[in-house]
């Protein structure tokens, strides 16, 4: 079937505005990750959920970070009150499960807070 | 906290060599370590995955190795071609919630 899709691919936002980031991932996949890359640095773990257990949070850097997952579907990243900092491509990725599993990402969005 | 290093940063070659990435990282209690390959504008492809009982994985004219006891990993890639050029990513996996990255390395294969 498909891969992870992510929306929207870009978003240009002003600071100070609330955006939303989406990611589907693959269907059957009951793990699924949130992960940041600002330019020139590696990728770093925001969000992690496994099935209908409570959600790793311990990676997103801030309360104005949160993200909700539905079951085993949709998941959104939002991001309240954007800072410039916040500009970065975020990254979503699922897995079949909890294991040692591949985890296969999506294309990504990037975010640009002016 | 596990760190994850990369070397070299770039790295350019001409056509049909064979050349070797490097990345180590410093906590050894890893579930495993996989190689990603991410293209501009593109998300991330996963290339090879070893587990931690392992020492080696091969895809094509790809092999990495496994090394826990030094914290290392190699990632060779045999007769490069310029399709090969992308940025290479190693990670650590230490538990179910997440990987360590590293920062990469940008690989360019001259025709």
């Amino acid at each position: 079937g498909a891969g992870v899709s992510q929306s929207p691919s870009n978003k240009v936002t002003e600071k100070g505005k609330d955006v939303e980031l989406r990611c589907d991932p693959i269907s059957g996949h009951t793990a699924l990750y949130w992960y940041r890359q600002r330019l020139g640095q590696g990728l770093e773990f925001l969000i992690y959920f496994q099935g209908n257990s409570a959600p790793d949070k311990s990676g997103l850097p801030s309360d104005r970070f949160s993200a909700e997952r539905t079951g085993e579907s949709v998941s959104t990243l939002t991001i309240q009150r954007t800072q410039q900092e916040d500009s970065a491509v975020y990254l979503c990725a699922s897995s079949l499960g909890d294991g040692s599993e591949t985890q296969y990402f999506g294309p990504g969005t990037r975010l640009l807070v002016l | 906290k596990q760190e994850v290093t990369q070397i070299p940063a770039a790295l350019s070659v001409p056509e049909g060599e064979n050349l070797v990435l490097n990345c180590s990282f410093t906590d050894s209690a890893i579930y495993n370590l996989q190689w990603f390959r991410q293209d501009p504008g593109k998300g991330l492809t996963s290339l090879l995955l070893i587990q931690s009982s392992q020492r080696e994985q091969t895809s094509g004219r790809l092999n990495a190795s496994l090394d826990k006891s030094s914290g290392r990993s190699t990632l060779y890639i045999a007769a490069s071609q310029p399709g090969d050029s992308a940025t290479y990513l190693c990670a650590a996996q230490t538990g179910a919630n997440n990987l360590f990255f590293g920062t990469g390395t940008r690989l360019t294969v001259i025709p």
